[in-house]
């Protein structure tokens, strides 16, 4: 089965915090993602990344930024954590090709808290 | 209007019985389709993938109408277990981006 790990499941910052939340997904898959969940929003998608030192913005860039320096690993970064970037985070990954998706297989899940 | 729409509920049925969940997406170029399960607290995972000319697996029936851009889920005999949330996805174009609906709250009760 495809893993997909995220380093934490619960964290607590204060704001202004540098916050990093790390994902490592052990298929070989392209292609890595984060979104964020939120009650009544569904998850959106933050940015996500098709290959290595590859990263393309998604819905909700502002405030985060990503590094994906090695295939299996796909971090997010809050630059200066927010009480509004307290949130579920949710790292997903998928190794679908040029035309067919097979969807994404989604690690655990970090609950994150600004205070 | 939201890219993918989904009717919140909660949908309360007894054991046994038959649900349908449908959703609606706004991108007529959307090329895949799933059905995800999202139970409380727990991260997303893939139910099935629903193809043009309809598919089952098991209990679960999922069908596609592109003219009208609808997605339908058919739970039958329903189970304790299946009470989740289920969330509609539809690709982007460029196909790798998947959206998310909010998602249809079920309850199933003895």
């Amino acid at each position: 089965d495809v893993k997909v790990t995220q380093s934490s499941r619960y964290l607590v910052k204060r704001t202004g915090e540098k916050v990093f939340l790390e994902c490592v997904q052990d298929m070989d898959h392209e292609n890595m993602f984060w979104y964020r969940q939120d009650p009544g929003l569904g998850l959106r998608l933050i940015y996500f990344s098709y290959d290595v030192k590859m990263k393309e913005k998604g819905d909700i860039p502002e405030g985060y930024s990503v590094s994906r320096e090695k295939k299996e690993r796909f971090s997010l970064i809050l630059e200066s954590a927010s009480t509004n970037q307290t949130s579920m985070y949710l790292c997903a990954s998928s190794g679908a090709g040029q035309r067919v998706n097979y969807g994404y297989t989604f690690g655990s899940g970090t609950r994150l808290t600004v205070v | 209007r939201k890219e993918v729409e989904q009717d919140p509920g909660p949908f309360n049925v007894p054991e046994g019985a038959t649900v349908a969940f449908n959703c609606t997406y706004s991108n007529s170029a959307s090329q895949s389709f799933f059905w995800y399960r999202q139970d409380c607290r727990k991260e997303p995972k893939l139910l099935m993938s629903v193809y043009s000319s309809g598919n089952e697996d098991g209990r679960f029936t999922a069908q596609l109408n592109r003219a009208s851009q609808y997605i339908s889920l058919l739970i039958r005999d329903s189970k304790l277990s299946d009470s989740a949330t289920y969330l509609c996805v539809v690709s982007r174009t460029g196909f790798q981006k998947l959206v998310f609906g909010t998602g249809t709250r079920l309850l199933v009760s003895p």
